[in-house]
């Protein structure tokens, strides 16, 4: 069966520095990966997804995640953070016609 | 294209009340999904499905059942609810399956007192 952690509950940035939100999986086979954002009140929307390829895979509103198998990692992140960033994100994984999600990292963004 | 939709938004229920939930999309997806949000648990699978008239068990689906008669419709029902069924309820849906993006609806808000 497949797995996905989140090991942070929460994550802090000040505004304009670099953010990395951390997720690692465990699945049998190639990894299907994805990531996803929250805003309250609102429904999952998709952020990027590596399937094969490229490690580094690029996504919307400036976001990009780092592809690394020897650590079964999948790390989210953006080079410059915005307040408009905050957000709880998910992260997910693949597996026998479903998906699996993390238990969700809520990003904060200080002014 | 409005999407995914959801009804109700918000619903309070009487323990050992039943009710439906109606998902409906418009993007000619195949693949449409049920989820419970819970605080600490982040999304848990009920059912699924992958074509018209077929339905299949996620990870959390005991007190529930679905039927996905039509295409673009895929409705949830909780026969006989528990204070246990409170949670924000999200319906997906995917083009390609487990590869393809999911996209998700507002999410119903149900309360079982």
């Amino acid at each position: 069966a497949q797995s996905v952690a989140q090991p942070e509950d929460q994550v802090n940035v000040a505004e304009g520095n670099p953010l990395t939100v951390k997720c690692t999986y465990s699945v049998s086979g190639n990894p299907y990966l994805f990531w996803y954002v929250q805003y309250p009140n609102r429904g999952l929307q998709f952020l990027l997804k590596y399937i094969t390829g490229d490690n580094l895979v690029k996504g919307s509103y400036g976001f990009e995640a780092e592809f690394n198998k020897s650590q079964t990692s999948f790390h989210l992140k953006k080079p410059s953070a915005l307040v408009s960033d905050s957000a709880l994100y998910f992260c997910a994984v693949r597996g026998y016609q479903k998906v699996t999600f993390g238990t969700g990292t809520k990003l904060q963004v200080i002014p | 294209n409005a999407g995914v939709t959801q009804t109700p938004k918000f619903r309070v229920l009487k323990t050992g009340q039943s009710m439906t939930l109606l998902c409906a999309q418009d993007m000619n997806h195949e693949y449409m999904y049920w989820y419970r949000q819970d605080p600490g648990m982040g999304l848990r699978l009920i059912h699924y499905s992958v074509g018209e008239g077929t339905t299949a068990k996620g990870e959390v689906p005991d007190g529930y059942n679905v039927s996905r008669l039509k295409k673009q419709n895929f409705l949830l029902g909780l026969e006989s609810a528990a204070p246990s069924q409170t949670s924000v309820y999200f319906c997906a849906s995917s083009l390609s399956g487990p590869t393809g993006e999911q996209y998700f609806g507002p999410g119903t808000r149900l309360t079982v007192t």
